[in-house]
């Protein structure tokens, strides 16, 4: 079975800071990792995922994250944030294609001007 | 890219009565489909999983009676909530993946209210 820890629950950032917001996995197979960006009552929107190939994954609206099979890490960083970017994040996790994802806790980021 | 709609965005019912959600893949064959629930400021509970033609498999602790998974066809998985109660109210989203694929589309979910 595979779990997922995000470090922080709560992520305050001034406006056009850099954010970095952590992901840990535990796994005993290889995994493909998520994160999904989640705005007030709304489902989920796919920022960036790593399949297989360069540690260095970039998304959408600025994002990237690295992995780190080493360290069993999937951070996700944003150099410059926008008001914009408040909501919640999730990393995920799955073992193969079709099944089912493992959710990290959340982190809620919220961007101060 | 990959679309499902889900529908309704919300819903207020009364206790007792029973509510569908509806998830459509819009340009994709969902072959499986993921029901889950949130709760406010938690992360998403997976409920169950459905496989297009087959029964859906219920994690533990969800009753399968109460929270009826259909899956006919490849592009719709409805979730019934049966007799509800107020403690039924939640965020549910679903979100659907297709056979090969490593990859994940989720609906925009539903907010239950159960008075």
């Amino acid at each position: 079975a595979q779990s997922v820890t995000q470090l922080d629950s709560q992520v305050p950032v001034f406006e056009e800071a850099p954010v970095e917001l952590r992901c840990n996995y535990s796994s005993s197979v290889s995994v493909y990792l998520f994160w999904y960006v989640q705005y007030p009552n709304q489902g989920l929107q796919l920022l960036l995922k790593y399949l297989s190939g360069s540690t260095l994954v970039k998304g959408i609206n600025g994002f990237e994250a690295e992995f780190n099979k080493s360290q069993t890490s999937f951070h996700l960083r944003k150099p410059s944030v926008h008001i914009s970017d408040t909501a919640e994040y999730f990393c995920a996790v799955t073992r193969a294609a079709g099944n089912k994802l493992t959710f990290g806790g959340g982190t809620r980021v919220l961007v101060k001007p | 890219g990959a679309v499902v709609s889900q529908h309704p965005s919300w819903v207020i019912c009364k206790s007792g009565t029973s509510v569908k959600i509806e998830c459509r893949s819009l340009d994709f064959q969902a072959t499986t489909m993921f029901w889950y629930r949130q709760f406010p400021k938690q992360s998403l509970m997976l409920m169950a999983t459905s496989n297009e033609g087959s029964k859906a498999t219920y994690e533990q602790g969800v009753e399968k009676d109460k929270f009826l998974i259909n899956h006919a066809s490849l592009t719709l998985s409805t979730l019934t909530v049966t007799s509800a109660h107020p403690e039924d109210s939640s965020f549910y989203i679903c979100s659907a993946s297709s056979t090969g694929v490593i990859g994940y589309t989720f609906g925009s979910g539903t907010r239950l209210t159960v008075v």
